[in-house]
């Protein structure tokens, strides 16, 4: 079982470029949580999918970022024409019911 | 909103002595909630959890106590390592939503 997946583990963008993140999740799980996370601070929740299906996106912003979970495939955070400010770590979580196992995030670096 | 917080942003423990690593929680419906582990560069780790019918549970080394009169919880780490350092969390699940709500962490240092 490897776990959950994200990949890339880096990625550089200038700003305007679109950032797209990847998450496959633990084997047998079908629900998916993107968190970001600052520098020192703490995880702030984006978006819960479960597959082919958004289930709260209340936490994530209205523009620019969307979210997918399709059948085949892992989970995508897509970020439209990166500002500095989207600078950050992004986690991705999955879950069977209680509790998550996060992945190593990908750390989105705006030049 | 949800909020979790935690009363020390950093904490130093010399190897050997025990860490204690507190938190508080609003939600008096949360009746769950888990520690995490994260160490710099990685995800968060799973150290331990505890549901609301309980006030407290061991696991290897660590304990969590659980004070729902106060909505405080608490981390302890026995016979604190290096392999300890790290940024720890608590979250909490509120039931009123499908997100655990997670804490600014706190960052404990284990001097040799």
């Amino acid at each position: 079982n490897a776990g959950v997946m994200q990949n890339p583990r880096h990625l550089v963008r200038r700003r305007g470029q679109e950032a797209r993140l990847r998450c496959s999740p633990m084997k047998g799980h079908s629900h998916v949580y993107w968190y970001r996370q600052l520098p020192e601070e703490g995880l702030k929740f984006m978006v819960y999918l479960q597959k082919e299906n958004i289930i709260d996106e209340s936490g994530m912003p209205k523009e620019r970022f969307s979210a997918e979970f399709p059948k085949e495939g892992p989970s995508i955070l897509r970020i439209q024409q990166v500002v500095r400010g989207d600078s950050a770590a992004y986690f991705c979580a999955s879950s069977q019911g209680h509790g998550y196992t996060f992945g190593s995030g990908t750390r989105l670096t705006v030049v | 909103g949800e909020s979790v917080g935690l009363h020390l942003p950093t904490l130093s423990v010399q190897e050997g002595d025990n860490s204690i690593i507190n938190c508080a929680y609003s939600n008096s419906a949360s009746d769950y909630f888990i520690w995490y582990k994260q160490e710099s560069g990685k995800g968060p780790q799973f150290i331990i959890d505890i549901r609301s019918n309980m006030d407290k549970r061991q696991g290897q080394r660590v304990t969590v106590l659980l004070n729902k009169t106060v909505k405080h919880l608490s981390l302890q780490i026995a016979a604190t390592q290096p392999g300890d350092s790290a940024v720890y969390f608590c979250a909490e699940d509120p039931r009123t939503g499908n997100q655990f709500y997670f804490g600014t962490g706190t960052s404990l240092t284990v001097i040799p």
